[in-house]
């Protein structure tokens, strides 16, 4: 089945305790991305993927890090994780950028950071 | 002027009434239009796909896309409780180097 994977889907943790999100995709993606889903915000953009190797800023990616060792893994990383990252976590994957093809999702995680 | 303007509703509506949720976009350079649907506690996937101007429909959906006025528009006929959702439109240009750009997304609330 073709899917997008994420884990964990729920944690609570505190502030400035490093932590992973991971991800992963069974489609050969070349394109990945993670996002953040607040209220009243809408989807945000954290992190993209064009290839392996190759990532670039969304919009908001102050506080994140990510690597892209592996075409299928693309785990995103919080070292310092503080209160106003407190969130649900989307990773996404696709063909190609752009619109051109569909962008799966991910089943998210919700984070809280005490 | 953000690039993608959506109602964030919420939207309330009987069981069998006809919807319309809108997008308004400012980047001529878009050529790629699709809507998705997010569940409760779930991902969004995708609904609708267009691509360029003209409208698409798919059973009780239907997708139009006015390049002209930057604006798309999805159309939910007959609804039903289990279209209760969030939707988000999404745009994007050629790939290469550009990502999509999501509306903030329509909470939609059909009633039985």
């Amino acid at each position: 089945e073709a899917q997008v994977t994420q884990n964990p889907r729920y944690l609570i943790t505190v502030t400035g305790k490093k932590l992973t999100v991971t991800c992963s995709q069974n489609m050969n993606h070349e394109y990945m991305s993670w996002y953040r889903q607040d209220p009243g915000l809408g989807l945000r953009q954290i992190y993209y993927s064009m290839n392996v190797e190759v990532t670039d800023k969304g919009d908001v990616p102050e506080g994140y890090k990510v690597s892209r060792k592996e075409k299928r893994n693309f785990p995103l990383i919080l070292e310092s994780p503080s209160p106003n990252q407190t969130s649900l976590y989307f990773c996404a994957s696709s063909l190609t950028s752009g619109g051109a093809h569909e962008q799966f999702f991910g089943p998210g995680t919700r984070l809280t950071v005490l | 002027q953000k690039e993608v303007e959506q109602d964030p509703g919420p939207l309330s509506v009987p069981e069998g009434a006809i919807v319309s949720l809108n997008c308004t976009y400012s980047n001529s350079a878009f050529q790629y239009f699709m809507w998705y649907r997010q569940y409760s506690r779930k991902g969004p996937e995708l609904l609708m796909y267009t691509y360029s101007s003209g409208n698409k429909e798919d059973g009780r959906f239907t997708a139009q896309v006015d390049k002209s006025s930057k604006y798309i528009s999805l159309f939910i006929r007959d609804s039903q409780p289990s279209d209760s959702a969030t939707y988000l439109c999404a745009v994007g240009a050629d790939s290469g180097y550009s990502t999509l750009t999501f509306g903030k997304g329509t909470m939609l609330l059909v009633s039985p």
